[in-house]
């Protein structure tokens, strides 16, 4: 168990819809990233948030968008859901300052099906 | 971030060690290599990193070469359990506050046999 909770599991739902997926970092971690895995793209970095505040951005979609919360966990926001949004999104969450330096903790992932 | 090269598959015999070999040799000088894994859909699993020294941990050791443009993970005694897609990843350790999103390449598919 690596700490992160991310909910749903999974999610299916239709095209032109709209869906939120959470994720809860590990206690005490301040970076919480997202990262989405289709079949035919690989591991996606989408969007990386510290303490509240956007800190990197990739191939994130217009119809994506992100927060973190006062209490430090993370929504994904998706809309207009198209087919090819069918993937594993999963978020990950970083160990504070010092040693070791970046070593990201990811969550289960939720399952995400456009049907 | 420094490019990394990996083959795309290996076997291991299971009790055997296995030795996952990684290039990167364009990696500059502060640059870290990272190794996760992946079994089956589930989240990136941490592995172990390094900079220049060779590190061993619990799970695997790590071996850079001295001019660091290639490394190589063994797992000393492989198991069914270990059986995943290995990634080596090669980045600045920025600290919590910059920009941290890993770069995930194709990686290297382990399959351990009975």
């Amino acid at each position: 168990d690596s700490g992160v909770t991310q909910t749903p599991k999974h999610l299916i739902t239709a095209t032109g819809q709209r869906v939120t997926l959470r994720c809860s970092p590990r206690s005490g971690d301040l970076s919480v990233y997202w990262y989405q895995q289709s079949l035919d793209q690989g591991l996606q970095f989408l969007i990386q948030y510290y303490n509240g505040e956007e800190r990197a951005k990739g191939n994130i979609l217009e119809r994506f968008s992100a927060q973190q919360f006062p209490d430090l966990h993370s929504e994904l926001n998706l809309s207009s859901l198209e087919l090819g949004d069918s993937a594993l999104y999963f978020c990950a969450s970083s160990l504070g300052t010092g040693q070791p330096k970046n070593i990201q903790y990811f969550g289960a992932g939720t399952r995400l099906s456009v049907l | 971030d420094a490019k990394t090269t990996q083959p795309p598959s290996m076997d291991c015999a299971e009790g055997r060690a296995a030795n996952l070999p990684c290039n990167h040799s364009t990696i500059s000088g502060n640059e870290y290599v990272y190794w996760y894994r992946q079994i089956h859909s589930q989240g990136p699993q941490y592995i172990i990193h390094g900079l220049k020294n060779n590190e061993t941990n619990e799970m695997a050791s790590l071996i850079i070469t001295e001019d660091r443009k290639s490394s190589t993970l063994i797992l000393p005694h492989a198991t069914l359990r270990d059986t995943a897609v290995y990634y080596c990843i090669v980045r600045v350790a920025t600290g919590q506050t910059g920009a941290n999103n890993l770069f995930f390449g194709t990686g290297t598919r382990l399959t351990v046999i009975p």
